[in-house]
């Protein structure tokens, strides 16, 4: 079966420095993972995907994510918070098992409310 | 371009009422998936239709169902609401033909509180 566990509900920083979202996984074969961003009272916006290739993924808004398949994490990373960063961010992942159309199932993560102050 | 479209974005009923979510996906896009988003909790799978079949559903009751229609919006419904359907009902699309490798484009969604 598929998961994914964000260890940390909240994470606090100040603004300048680099933050770190955590995000491990639990899946068949090779996973696809991907990183989306909820601000208050909205839907849920993509930030950036692994797929395969370099384990670096750089994505929107400054944001990269770094994969490790000996620990089956996906970290998000900024090198440099700013308080328009604060929001709710979810991990996913998608079984690349999956099989004819049911392409749009994804497993998230609780969620991590990232802060960051000025 | 207009992004994924939901409507209403929110409404109140009461106990065994039933309620209709719709969702318009980007133009183009010929999948939709429905996911419920409790508070303080990730979004949760509920339908996926491609095509107007469905091709995926999630652990949720038979009082959930839902359709897609001939120009590829959807809808949700939920029959004899229960305190606990209260939550963020978030539809999200994705192209025709797309692989596994592809990211969902999701609505803002429709918050629903049941009373």
């Amino acid at each position: 079966a598929q998961s994914v566990a964000q260890p940390e509900d909240q994470v606090n920083v100040a603004e300048g420095n680099p933050l770190t979202v955590k995000c491990t996984y639990s899946v068949s074969g090779n996973p696809y993972l991907f990183w989306y961003v909820q601000y208050p009272n909205r839907g849920l916006q993509f930030l950036l995907k692994y797929i395969t290739g370099d384990n670096l993924v750089k994505g929107s808004y400054g944001f990269e994510a770094e994969f490790n398949k000996s620990q089956t994490s996906f970290h998000l990373k900024k090198p440099s918070a700013l308080v328009s960063d604060s929001a709710l961010y979810f991990c996913a992942v998608r079984a690349p098992t999956q099989r004819g159309s049911t392409l749009g199932r994804l497993y998230f993560g609780r969620g991590t409310q990232l802060t960051v102050w000025p | 371009d207009a992004g994924v479209t939901q409507s209403p974005t929110h409404l109140i009923k009461t106990r065994g009422q039933h309620v209709t979510l719709r969702c318009s996906p980007i133009s183009g896009h010929k999948s939709v998936s429905w996911y419920q988003q409790v508070l303080g909790q990730g979004p949760q799978f509920i339908f996926q239709y491609y095509e107007k079949e469905e091709r995926g559903r999630g652990n949720f009751p038979d009082r959930f169902s839902a359709r897609q229609f001939p120009n590829y919006s959807s809808e949700l419904n939920v029959n004899a609401l229960l305190l606990g359907d209260s939550a963020l009902y978030l539809c999200a699309s994705s192209p025709t033909g797309l692989p596994a490798t592809g990211e969902l484009f999701f609505g803002e969604g429709s918050r629903l509180t049941v009373l």
